[in-house]
């Protein structure tokens, strides 16, 4: 089952407008992580934030974790015909060397330049 | 340094096959998980193996089954092969549990 549901499932914006999303989900977490996939290939791991942590930075991107509401957002500031990708939010429980790491939905981002 | 990889890239395969997926870590990792992608959903947990044991399985039949080896590679086999085993099968590493978790480019695999 999916813990994660990116909203929203699309997003279109122009070349370098901001683009955000979001996630929520059920359960407690250690730590929430975003990744990025082009055509169906592999993840690029983008941001690890840890469940005591409530805001990370890294170049254009921000990511901010609420754990009171289970909720996350993914910020994409000057967005490129690069970022043009789908995005999956996923959740990481962890317990005594077992890990699992729930992924949402995904968000589809399209830049038009 | 090498990212994780996988083999192979492609596979076709028939209903009632068998499949060996292989994948190595990144150099230091000790923790490897596999997951499948259906096509248009995200990854879904399959297993997590950590200094060479079991530590997670996810919602899967007993036809998948994986094992780590000495050098922290790893291998996910599926026996008896259905129409709805087609998918994307992607392989990550990890220092240990706890941490960012780094994918490999993944094995599509097609049944006939």
């Amino acid at each position: 089952s999916q813990q994660g549901e990116e909203d929203p499932q699309a997003l279109s914006i122009q070349e370098g407008e901001n683009a955000t999303m979001n996630c929520s989900y059920k359960t407690s977490i250690n730590n929430l992580q975003w990744y990025r996939q082009n055509s169906g290939r592999g993840l690029v791991h983008l941001i690890l934030i840890r469940s005591n942590e409530r805001e990370k930075h890294s170049g254009r991107l921000r990511v901010t974790l609420d754990t009171s509401k289970k909720s996350s957002s993914l910020l994409i500031t000057a967005s490129r015909a690069a970022d043009t990708a789908s995005y999956f939010c996923a959740t990481a429980i962890t317990n005594f060397g077992n890990e699992k790491l729930t992924f949402g939905t995904g968000t589809r981002l399209t830049i038009i330049p | 340094d090498a990212g994780v990889t996988q083999s192979p890239t492609h596979l076709i395969k028939t209903r009632g096959q068998h499949v060996t997926l292989r994948c190595s870590p990144i150099s230091g990792h000790k923790s490897v998980s596999w997951y499948q992608q259906v096509l248009g959903q995200g990854p879904q947990f399959i297993f997590q193996y950590y200094e060479k044991e079991e530590r997670g399985r996810g919602n899967f039949p007993d036809r998948f089954s994986a094992r780590q080896f000495p050098n922290y590679s790893s291998e996910l086999n599926v026996n008896a092969l259905l129409l709805g085993d087609s998918a994307l099968y992607l392989c990550a590493s990890s220092l240990w549990w706890g941490e960012t978790q780094y994918f490999g480019p993944g094995t599509r695999l097609l049944v006939l």
